[in-house]
């Protein structure tokens, strides 16, 4: 069955880089997602990349794949007290519904 | 683009009273929309799948007659929660894509109180 981990919390000081981890259990993901609640919000998509790629950068996010692992990041660079909310990875399968991790809390001090 | 607009953002019913939820896709033709509960502090939980023109699919544990899913067309998703209890409160929240295989794109979510 599938199964996505994250970890539930992550303090960082502005500025600094953040990294938030994702594992998932189903080799035949084909994409990999990357969702951002803010509190009382729904889920914004911040990036995702296909299965065979190995990493995606978008300005300030980089996402890095390792199939091998199962194992996804989402790096922020410069982190922003406004990018403290709650980051959920998800996987999709053969462009079905999606599985969401747990989601991971990051909290940016300044 | 890919813009999911939910409606209302919040509502506050008395129990046994029915509440209806719209989900649009403004911007984009949606074949498929789910919706999803999270209660506080926790991951979303899919309830249904809803395909434009048939009926939903329901995930298992999430009573049909009690979460009756309308999605009558390319750009429309309806929740109706009937005959709401206290427990059913909750965030609710939809998502829609054009095809199978693209992104899912949410609305902004509804929360739903019953007193």
């Amino acid at each position: 069955g599938e199964d996505v981990e994250q970890s539930l919390f992550l303090s960082v000081r502005e500025g600094d880089s953040s990294v938030i981890n994702c594992t998932y259990t189903d080799s035949s993901s084909t994409y990999l997602y990357w969702y951002k609640q803010e509190p009382g919000a729904g889920l914004q998509l911040l990036t995702y990349i296909f299965s065979n790629m190995d990493m995606k950068q978008d300005q300030r996010l980089t996402v890095l794949l390792n199939k091998k692992d199962k194992h996804l990041s989402l790096r922020i660079a410069d982190t922003q007290t406004g990018d403290s909310a709650i980051y959920f990875c998800a996987e999709s399968i053969a462009g079905n519904m999606l599985t969401f991790g747990g989601g991971t809390r990051l909290m940016v001090k300044p | 683009g890919a813009v999911v607009s939910q409606h209302p953002s919040w509502v506050i019913c008395k129990s046994g009273t029915s509440v209806k939820i719209e989900c649009r896709s403004l911007d984009f033709q949606a074949t498929t929309m789910f919706w999803y509960r999270q209660f506080p502090k926790q991951s979303l939980m899919l309830m249904a799948t809803s395909n434009e023109g048939s009926k939903a699919t329901y995930e298992q544990g999430v009573e049909k007659d009690k979460f009756l899913i309308n999605h009558a067309s390319l750009t429309l998703s309806t929740l109706t929660v009937t005959s709401a209890h206290p427990e059913d409160s909750s965030f609710y929240i939809c998502s829609a894509r054009r095809v199978a295989g693209s992104p899912l794109h949410f609305g902004n979510g509804t929360r739903l109180t019953v007193t």
